[in-house]
């Protein structure tokens, strides 16, 4: 039911960067304007990361950054580390309501 | 710093309605938007509906005919029914508040509720 698609899986050695995509099927380019991530441990509730695209709430290292380009939003962890190995989830507006991605994890080599 | 308590029965019965209640301590309702969001095990997260402090709701519209949202300022909780309820249902149900006054997107979670449909 998704309308937002994200890599099942990506993966980076510590110290390197990865980048999560999420695609979205709206065609209004504004909707992405609201693109949060979410990260999410085993059994745990999820962490607000990123909002409006690219904005870090207080607290959120700096190795954590968000990007737009069209229909598509981007989330770069730089500098990976070991407690950044999680499962990572767009959200955005899809039209007349909101949605998550399918979710991405993230593992560190 | 706002916190979230969700609850709930459980264990629900196939065809029954569920019912989940978030109760909201150190923060006003008024302001904000109340998410509930759910996780089936081993799956990702589903966005299920809001409510704005005024009453003004939002669904997810694979689940609208059969979900109410609703909030209480007097007794500062946030409620959540779901009709009908299938195995399909099980998952761990979230209360998430929107991160600032006025936006939706969730800022602060509760722990979850788990739920499982069975009879």
């Amino acid at each position: 039911q998704s309308a937002l698609t994200q890599p099942r899986s990506v993966s980076g050695s510590p110290g390197q960067s990865v980048t999560i995509s999420c695609t979205g099927t709206s065609s209004d380019a504004s909707d992405y304007n609201y693109v949060s991530w979410y990260q999410q441990y085993p059994g745990r509730a999820p962490k607000l990361m990123i909002y409006d695209v690219t904005k870090r709430p207080s607290g959120v290292p700096d190795r954590f950054s968000g990007s737009k380009s069209g229909s598509s939003a981007s989330l770069t962890i730089s500098g990976l580390q070991a407690e950044d190995e999680a499962d990572y989830y767009c959200w955005s507006y899809a039209g007349t309501f909101w949605v998550f991605g399918g979710g991405t994890k993230v593992t560190v080599l | 710093q706002v916190q979230l308590q969700e609850s709930g029965p459980g264990l629900v019965k196939p065809s029954e309605t569920l019912s989940l209640t978030c109760a909201v301590s150190g923060g006003p309702i008024s302001g904000y938007y109340w998410n509930w969001i759910r996780q089936p095990p081993g799956k990702g997260l589903e966005w299920i509906a809001y409510v704005y402090f005024t009453g003004t709701t939002n669904y997810n519209p694979s689940l609208k005919s059969r979900v109410a949202i609703s909030v209480d300022t007097s007794k500062n909780q946030i409620s959540l029914k779901l009709r009908s309820v299938s195995a399909a249902d099980t998952a761990v149900y979230y209360c998430a508040r929107g991160y600032s006054a006025s936006r939706v997107f969730p800022g602060f979670w509760g722990q979850g509720t788990p739920v499982t449909v069975s009879s």
